[in-house]
């Protein structure tokens, strides 16, 4: 079955920690990935996709596929990185499958 | 242009009530998807649009949901005989050939 996993329902972490926010994903073919965030009072907005490799915000994410893993990471974390982030995969048929999302929580 | 926009912003209706909740997604956006929003939930899909068709229609969680979409733009949900259950926030998207989804600010439904 296709499947995102975010084992995390919430992460909190220092300001100017590392972070890692894990993304799992179980498909049979070979899926489009994607991070949405969504800050306080603000709408769902994509974060980054695994196609185009940037870095956002100062956020990475490598495809791993024998890992099947999306996870999403920044060395230093800051207050204005808290938010609700969605691990997202899509076959490309329009089909969009989302995880259950991660809170983070950046402590000053 | 504008972006994905929804109405209402809040509803809040008596159990037993039907309401309808629309969506506006951005001009040329073929695919259309709703999602329903609940506290520990994440992002639950309901049903996506390509033009006016449905072919996806597997998330709606229950008879009394529908939805329906005209011109190949704006789109309405409807909800039959709500339940308490059914409060949630319901959000729209809208996605072209890209496959990013541009997300509405949703309808915060509240059944008493």
């Amino acid at each position: 079955a296709q499947r995102v996993t975010q084992p995390e329902k919430l992460l909190s972490v220092f300001k100017g920690a590392p972070v890692e926010l894990k993304c799992n994903y179980s498909y049979s073919g070979s899926p489009e990935l994607f991070w949405y965030v969504q800050y306080s009072r603000q709408r769902l907005q994509l974060l980054l996709r695994h196609i185009s490799r940037e870095s956002i915000k100062g956020f990475t994410a490598d495809l791993n596929k024998g890992e099947t893993s999306f996870h999403l990471k920044k060395p230093f974390a800051q207050e204005e990185d808290s938010a609700m982030y969605y691990c997202a995969l899509t076959s490309g048929t329009y089909k969009y499958i989302f995880g259950t999302g991660t809170r983070l929580k950046v402590l000053a | 242009g504008a972006g994905v926009s929804q109405s209402p912003s809040n509803k809040v209706t008596e159990k037993g009530k039907d309401v309808e909740l629309r969506c506006d997604p951005i001009s040329g956006h073929t695919a259309l998807y709703w999602y329903r929003q609940s506290l520990g939930q994440g992002l639950e899909f309901l049903i996506y649009f390509q033009g006016n068709s449905a072919p996806d229609k597997s998330g709606l969680p229950s008879d009394r949901f529908s939805a329906e979409r005209t011109g190949g733009s704006v789109s309405t949900l409807t909800i039959q005989r709500t339940q308490q259950e059914d409060s949630a926030v319901y959000l729209c998207a809208s996605s072209s050939v890209t496959n990013e989804q541009f997300f509405g600010p949703g309808t915060r439904l509240t059944v008493l």
